[in-house]
């Protein structure tokens, strides 16, 4: 059974440069969502896709966009890309279904902004 | 005052010994509850969630949930070096469906 898979593992990035980052959610989940963490920090949600749609958003600016296909898979992709924005982007998967949503994180994309 | 707050630590405990690590959260409301270890460099793994008031016990952790005070805490009992991590506490919140997670609290279980 595999799990949350993300790709890629590392990305190198210059300021100004727009950024894709992808996911493949465990099998059997069809919610996926987006968090960055910066070094020594907690993850930061940054969005929630469910049915193809986004359904909640948090504190991040519109340089964040996401997509979510028909086989739940997603992407989220950065314009513009600062200095600030270096982070590890998790995403993690789950299912309205499971008790608590109990989500599931895949190993994440580092990015350096250069 | 964060929604979700952690001691940051580092906590040490000698091989053996019982960990104790506490969360408190903002939102009244919250229902459900979640510890997660983090090893340096890696993503978060799961542990345990809990959504109701009390103790639930899984092999060597048990995770605690006191809402009338807003507390969540998880024992890890004869602590080992191998759980030697940073252990993230979240929360969901009412109305919505994000979830949000504290700074974490390093753990060092000395050998």
């Amino acid at each position: 059974d595999a799990g949350v898979t993300q790709s890629p593992t590392h990305l190198i990035k210059t300021r100004g440069q727009q950024v894709t980052l992808r996911c493949s959610p465990k099998s059997g989940h069809d919610t996926v969502s987006w968090y960055q963490q910066a070094l020594g920090q907690g993850p930061q949600f940054i969005f929630q896709y469910y049915e193809e749609e986004e359904r909640q958003r948090g504190n991040f600016p519109d340089r964040f966009s996401g997509h979510q296909f028909p086989n739940y898979s997603s992407e989220l992709n950065v314009n513009a890309l600062l200095l600030g924005d270096s982070a590890l982007y998790l995403c993690a998967s789950s299912s309205p279904g499971l008790v608590g949503e109990t989500q599931y994180f895949g190993p994440g994309t580092r990015l350096l902004v250069l | 005052q964060k929604e979700v707050e952690q001691n940051s630590g580092p906590l040490s405990v000698p091989e053996g010994a019982i960990a104790s690590l506490n969360c408190t959260y903002s939102d009244r409301g919250s229902q459900s509850f979640f510890w997660y270890r983090q090893y340096s460099g890696k993503s978060p793994e799961l542990i345990m969630f809990i959504y109701s008031n009390g103790d639930k016990e899984d092999g060597r952790f048990t995770a605690q949930l006191n809402k009338a005070s807003q507390y969540v805490s998880l024992l890890i009992r004869d602590s080992q070096p191998s759980d030697s991590a940073t252990y993230l506490c979240a929360v969901k919140g009412t109305g919505g469906f994000k979830t949000i997670f504290g700074a974490g609290t390093r753990l060092f279980v000395k050998a």
